[in-house]
Formats: structure tokens, sequence, C-alpha cells
């Protein structure tokens, strides 16, 4: 079964609202999770690390203040896109390595599907 | 920095014969870890196949195998006896063997399997 959870799914909103996007880890602790945008028949382009218990490490070129990223328990990050606008319509994935394997295996989230109008 | 390259966009293979899919990348790392993921229409990320840098034979899972040339830097990926659910979109991916853990993907190769 599906180790990582993405909530929602899909979101529809409207430019200049706020979106949170939820993920957890289910069968284990996530120290780590990872944040992915992927544009339609692209590749994944990290955006951020999440890191429990401290500030999230962004990639170059990505506005932390624009996606906020909160990383509070073991087991849940959140993604927030802040003031959203129709260029950051997207599909955004996490991911998480699973400390208790040592074959550096990284679990997926399903993804969620944001639209902005 | 690692680069992936992946050079096939789109490639098809009727049902039941044989295709590889070509990647290349780049890094000054010696130890790492490389990976290729599906992700087929519903977009979950797949985990097809991983070789460890350090183990010189070449990975298998069952219908999946990869030819990795460390030398070379490739690390393609060969599928047998085609079937139509292998139909997907392939990433190839790098992870540094550090504490990171992070991917770094090539672009991509649409995969089609033909009826």
């Amino acid at each position: 079964g599906a180790v990582v959870s993405q909530h929602p799914s899909r979101v529809i909103c409207k430019s200049g609202t706020s979106v949170k996007i939820e993920c957890r880890s289910l069968d284990f602790q996530a120290t780590t999770m990872f944040w992915y945008r992927q544009f339609p028949k692209k590749s994944l382009m990290l955006m951020a690390t999440s890191n429990e218990g401290s500030k999230a490490t962004y990639e170059q070129g990505v506005e932390k203040d624009k996606f906020l990223i909160n990383h509070a328990s073991l087991t849940l990050s959140t993604l927030t896109v802040t003031s959203a606008h129709p260029e950051d319509s997207s599909f955004y994935i996490c991911s998480t390595p699973n400390p208790g394997l040592a074959r550096n295996e990284q679990f997926f989230g399903p993804g969620t599907r944001l639209t902005v109008l | 920095a690692q680069t992936v390259t992946q050079s096939q966009p789109e490639m098809s293979v009727q049902e039941a014969e044989t295709v590889t899919l070509s990647c290349t990348y780049d890094t000054s790392e010696n130890n790492y870890y490389l990976f290729w993921y599906k992700q087929p229409p519903s977009r979950q990320m797949i985990l097809v196949i991983r070789q460890e840098a350090y183990k010189q034979q070449n990975a298998t899972e069952n219908r999946f195998s990869v030819n990795f040339q460390k030398a070379a830097k490739s690390f393609s990926l060969k599928i047998s006896d085609s079937q139509l659910g292998d139909t997907a979109m392939y990433f190839c991916a790098f992870m540094t063997s550090g504490s990171a853990r992070q991917l770094t993907f090539g672009s991509g190769t649409q995969l089609t399997v033909l009826p």
C-alpha cells in the first residue's frame, strides 16, 4: 500500500488565494521531505528540502515567501502556495527517503494538481 | 553539480519486443546511486530499478535490466517482452551517497508500447 499520501489530489483556486498541500508519511518517520514541481510532459524539478524541526532549504530561483514549507512533525510536511497566480498551476509532488532502509529508496506521494484560475 | 541526460524524448515499441532507453550522467562523485522511475498516466512515480555505483554487476528486476557503464557514465534501461502496461514516462535519476539523498532527474522518455 501507499507509504506517502498527499492531500488534496486536485485543487482549483482563484488567483490571489493561498493553497496548502499536505504530504504525510504513513509507515515511518520522515525527517526529510522533498518537494518537486512538474509541468506537463516535463521532468520533476526540486523546489525545496523540508527538514523536521528546522527551516526548509530552497533551490535557487524558488521564492521562499511564495512557497512556504512547514515540517512540524515527523510525519507531516506542508507546502503553501501563497497568493497563487495562473503561472503557479502545476503538478506538485513530495517524496521522502525511508531512514530505515539502507538502499536510499525514495517514496513518492501521488501528487497534487493545482489549477489557478 | 550532477546532471542527467536522456536524449530520447519519445520512443515506441511493439508489444513483446525489447526496447532500450538511454541515460548518461555527469558527476565527480565516486559513490552514488542510479535509478529508473516510471510515471504512468496516473502520475504516481514508481521505482523500476536501482543500481549502486560500487557494484559492477548490472541490476536486474524481472523484465527490466540495466547496462551500467561507470567509466562512460552511462546507465541504460532495457525492457524485455514489452507489455502495454509499460507505457509511461521513464525518468533516469541520480543520487549521491551522502546524507542529502536528493534526486536529480533526467528530462524523461515517453515510452509507448504498441499492440
